[in-house]
This record gives C-alpha cells, sequence and structure tokens, in this order.
C-alpha cells in the first residue's frame, strides 16, 4: 500500500497567519491526491482533489499544490473556522490511503 | 442537497455481527460509487470497501477482506455493509461516502455523519 506521510502533526498557529502543510507518499502518484479538513465530531470535508483543483464552494484562502509524491497545502490568512485537523488522500493506486493528519490549533 | 444518513451501528462483542445502513438523498444514487470509510479514534481514515453505481467489482481492505460484505439496493438508495466476525481492532466510526464518478477509485465529495462501532466484551 502506499504510505502517505503528514508534517508537522501538529502546529499551533494565529489568526491571520499563512500555514502549509506538507504531504508525503511512499511512490509516485502523479497528481492523485486530495485533502480534506474534519473538524471534532465531524466527517471529513473535500477541500481540494487533483492536488490542485478547489471544490465548489472552498474558500480562496485554501491552495494545494505538488505531483509526483510531494504536496503541500496551503492556507493563506488563518481564519477561526480553519482550526481543524487536515488529511491528504492518495487515489493513484488500490487501496486508497490517507495520511495520519495534521492538526492546527489555535496559538 | 446531498445526504448520507448511516444506521446501524452499536456495541457487540468479539466474533459478532452487525449490519450498517446509509440512505442516501439528493443525488442520482445509481449514479455513483459508494464507499465506506472507518476512522478509529484519534487516527487518520481508511478506505474499508467499495461498489460501483452498477454493483459491479466490490473491492475491500485486507484487513476486512472475507469478514465484511458490502452491497447497495438502489430501487431503495441504500448502501450496506455486512460486519461479520468482528474484532477490537474494527472499533471506530464508520463512514459511508459518495464517491465522484460512477466507477471507484476516486475521492469522496460526500460524507454521512457516521455510525460508531464498538467491539468490545
Amino acid at each position: 500500500a502506499i504510505r502517505m506521510t503528514q508534517s508537522p502533526s501538529s502546529f499551533s498557529a494565529s489568526t491571520g497567519d499563512r500555514v502549509t502543510i506538507t504531504c508525503r507518499a511512499s511512490q509516485h502518484i502523479s497528481s492523485y491526491l486530495a485533502w480534506y479538513q474534519q473538524k471534532p465530531g465531524k466527517a471529513p470535508n473535500l477541500l481540494i482533489y487533483g492536488a490542485s483543483t478547489l471544490q465548489g464552494g472552498v474558500p480562496s484562502r485554501f491552495s494545494g499544490s505538488g505531483s509526483g509524491t510531494d504536496f503541500t497545502l496551503t492556507i493563506t490568512w488563518l481564519q477561526s473556522e480553519d482550526f481543524a485537523t487536515y488529511y491528504c488522500q492518495q487515489y493513484y493506486g488500490y487501496p486508497r490511503t490517507f495520511g495520519q493528519g495534521t492538526k492546527v490549533e489555535i496559538k | 442537497e446531498v445526504q448520507l444518513l448511516e444506521s446501524g451501528g452499536g456495541l457487540v462483542q468479539p466474533g459478532g455481527s452487525l449490519r450498517l445502513s446509509c440512505v442516501a438523498s439528493g443525488f442520482n444514487f445509481s449514479t455513483y460509487a459508494m464507499s465506506w470509510v472507518r476512522q478509529a479514534p484519534g487516527r487518520g481514515p481508511e478506505w474499508v470497501s467499495d461498489i460501483s453505481g452498477r454493483n459491479f467489482g466490490p473491492n475491500y481492505a485486507d484487513s476486512v477482506k472475507g469478514r465484511f460484505t458490502i452491497s447497495r439496493d438502489n430501487s431503495k438508495n441504500t448502501l450496506y455493509l455486512q460486519m461479520n466476525s468482528l474484532r477490537a481492532e474494527d472499533t471506530a466510526i464508520y463512514y459511508c461516502a459518495k464517491e465522484v464518478l460512477g466507477v471507484p477509485d476516486y475521492y469522496f465529495d460526500y460524507w454521512g455523519q457516521g455510525a460508531l462501532v464498538t467491539v468490545s466484551s
């Protein structure tokens, strides 16, 4: 199975900050990568697919980049509603696999 | 509005069985593949099983192969997961998730609220 490794596992940030989360695949996955946001007690919510395409209704402060094995999720001008856990997911090969998550906490 | 509503979770002893259901609304259910994705406490999501819109070729994670069976009834807009020989490590929230196409292999654009399955004696 393709292993997805996110870094950091957690960090603290302030409203208005620009934050970057990294996801690394254990093998080449082209651009077959999605990002999700999950808040406590809720299901994951799709943010980005195809490594960089924003899902409808997702604010433009979210962006994704990368291809091959290294990917990033960037949130410019962090808002209070963005404090959550973020997961990457590859859909290049079976089984589809997720990263372990990056928790963005309030500083 | 797309809605996915799971039911059937609960507490079960090791070796026992449960059947989860997911009723879908707000989209043409038979057109889309569907998946079950679970999430153990404090961990990332784990894909469990998927099925195409036309009921072809279900796929399973190795961890559940031979114990879980996915199925769907397109006439009832309902997805099922029959879970047998349950183990403690199957304890998780189980989400029903809609795929973006009629065949699986992609990402998930809508998720249900989840059904908690606890396997314990």
